[in-house]
C-alpha cells in the first residue's frame, strides 16, 4: 500500500499569495483528516471528512482557510491569502471506521 | 469533551534502560487510545492502540503501553530502550461516542536515548 500522499512537500510563498495543499488518502479508507503542526501549538486538528462530507470543521482557524474533498481519494486544503503564522507543517491522515490513522509525510509550508 | 496529556516535555534515559512515556487521559465512555511516533522531518507513525481486551498492549519495535482504566492512564513503556528510539511521541485519544470520530493529540514527549 502507498500510504498517504501528500504533496507538495515542500513549500515557500510569498504573503498574500495561494496556497494548495494536495491529499491522497489510502484507498477504502472513508476518514480523511488534515491537522497542523507548529512548535507553539502542537498537533491541531483542523477539519475531518467521512465519505466525503465535512464533519467537523471547528479547528479551522479562519475564513482564509478552506478544504474540500470531490472524491473519495483526493482532497485539497487551501490558505487565501496566505501570512506568515500559517508557516507549519500541515498534516493529512485517513483511516476506516474506528481504525487507526495513518499520516502522510506532511507539507512543510513556509511563508515569507 | 475529551482531551490527554502528556506531563513531560523530554524524557532522558541511558540506553539497555527501561523507558516510560507518561499519557492520561479524559473522555465519557470507553476511550481509543493510540500511540505514535515521529522522527524529524517526518510523518507520524503509528506504534500501538488499545481499543478493548487485555489491558497490556504490545506494539511495533519491542514497544507496550499498559491501559489503567482507575488512573485514566495509557503510559508507554520499552525494557530495553535503544538510540534508535530517541523521536517524538505523541498519545491520542479518540472518543467511542457514535458520531464522532476525533483524535486528539497530546502535546508531544521527547524521548532521548543516551549512549
Amino acid at each position: 500500500d502507498a500510504g498517504v500522499i501528500q504533496s507538495p512537500r515542500h513549500e515557500v510563498t510569498e504573503m498574500g499569495q495561494e496556497v494548495t495543499l494536495r491529499c491522497k488518502p489510502i484507498s477504502g479508507h472513508d476518514y480523511l483528516f488534515w491537522y497542523r503542526q507548529t512548535m507553539m501549538r502542537g498537533l491541531e486538528l483542523l477539519i475531518y471528512f467521512n465519505n466525503n462530507v465535512p464533519i467537523d470543521d471547528s479547528g479551522m482557524p479562519e475564513d482564509r482557510f478552506s478544504a474540500k474533498m470531490p472524491n473519495a481519494s483526493f482532497s485539497t486544503l487551501k490558505i487565501q491569502p496566505s501570512e506568515p503564522r500559517d508557516s507549519a507543517v500541515y498534516f493529512c491522515a485517513s483511516s476506516s471506521v474506528g481504525n487507526t490513522i495513518y499520516f502522510g509525510e506532511g507539507s512543510w509550508l513556509t511563508v515569507v | 469533551a475529551q482531551s490527554v496529556a502528556q506531563p513531560e516535555d523530554q524524557v532522558n534515559v541511558a540506553e539497555g534502560n527501561p523507558l516510560t512515556v507518561k499519557c492520561t487521559y479524559s473522555v465519557s465512555g470507553n476511550p481509543y487510545l493510540f500511540w505514535y511516533v515521529q522522527y524529524p522531518n517526518r510523518g507520524l507513525q503509528f506504534l500501538l492502540k488499545y481499543i478493548t481486551g487485555d489491558n497490556l498492549v504490545k506494539g511495533s519495535y519491542g514497544f507496550e503501553a499498559e491501559f489503567n482504566k482507575s488512573q485514566t492512564s495509557f503510559h508507554l513503556k520499552k525494557p530495553s530502550a535503544l538510540v534508535s528510539d530517541s523521536a517524538l511521541y505523541f498519545c491520542a485519544v479518540r472518543g467511542p461516542t457514535s458520531g464522532t470520530y476525533k483524535y486528539i493529540f497530546g502535546t508531544g514527549t521527547r524521548l532521548k536515548v543516551l549512549a
